[in-house]
């Protein structure tokens, strides 16, 4: 099983636009991560949420980790082509700080 | 300046070579990391070494043989290579494992293919 599930899998949407990236999970964590992947590069940390239900906001971007601290979600207003890329939320697993598991990732394109 | 770098960035080979991935960081990091992305891009691990001692190895074939020579660098042997080895091969580091204050730094990136 999938320790951390992602949805959408893939995000085709218009400029302007709103949308919404889930993480969830069965497991309980300590924290968790969300990175971008553009084309040719490796997966660069957006941000890290740690206490139940923390919001943090990047500039369009708003981070919410549940309550519960099994899932969370990323919230982007007004997408632009820049925000196109591979949104991939991560968590440490097996109670092991020398691995980081990821999600499956969601790919989103922001459309001119 | 390029804090984790890996070579070559492409790599082509016929199934059967064997091939070595590169990488270096230089942010002083104690911890460094392989990871696969798969066709589908997902990002799974393979090792993580920690001052050059292998802390984690997730079930991969012996095939695979990382190196630690020191701890700024981590490289990647392949033996006998087979269709299934094509993806990304990502390096990354940490500076002591991973904890809230410390996200993995991953390289660019080594696109594997193997005809």
């Amino acid at each position: 099983t999938q320790l951390l599930e992602q949805s959408p899998q893939f995000l085709s949407i218009q400029e302007g636009e709103n949308l919404t990236v889930y993480c969830n999970s069965s497991s309980v964590f300590s924290s968790l991560q969300w990175y971008r992947q553009e084309p040719g590069e490796g997966p660069v940390l957006l941000v890290t949420v740690v206490t139940g239900g923390e919001v943090k906001k990047l500039k369009r971007l708003t981070f919410q980790f549940g309550d519960a601290r099994k899932d969370s979600s990323l919230h982007i207003t007004a997408a632009q082509p820049g925000d196109t890329g591979l949104y991939l939320c991560a968590a440490n697993s097996g109670g092991s700080n020398y691995k980081l598991t990821f999600g499956k990732g969601t790919l989103l394109t922001v459309n001119p | 300046d390029t804090a984790v770098s890996q070579t070559p960035k492409y790599l082509v080979t016929q199934m059967g070579n064997d091939k070595s991935i590169k990488c270096e960081q230089n942010l002083g990091h104690d911890t460094m990391y392989w990871y696969k992305q798969d066709s589908k891009k997902f990002l799974k691990i393979m090792f993580s070494y920690n001052n050059k001692e292998l802390i984690i190895n997730e079930t991969v074939p012996n095939r695979f043989s990382p190196k630690s020579p020191d701890k700024a660098h981590l490289n990647l042997h392949i033996n006998s290579l087979e269709l299934g080895d094509s993806a990304v091969y990502f390096c990354a580091s940490t500076p002591s494992g991973i904890y809230v204050n410390s996200p993995l730094h991953f390289g660019n990136g080594t696109r594997l293919t193997v005809t």
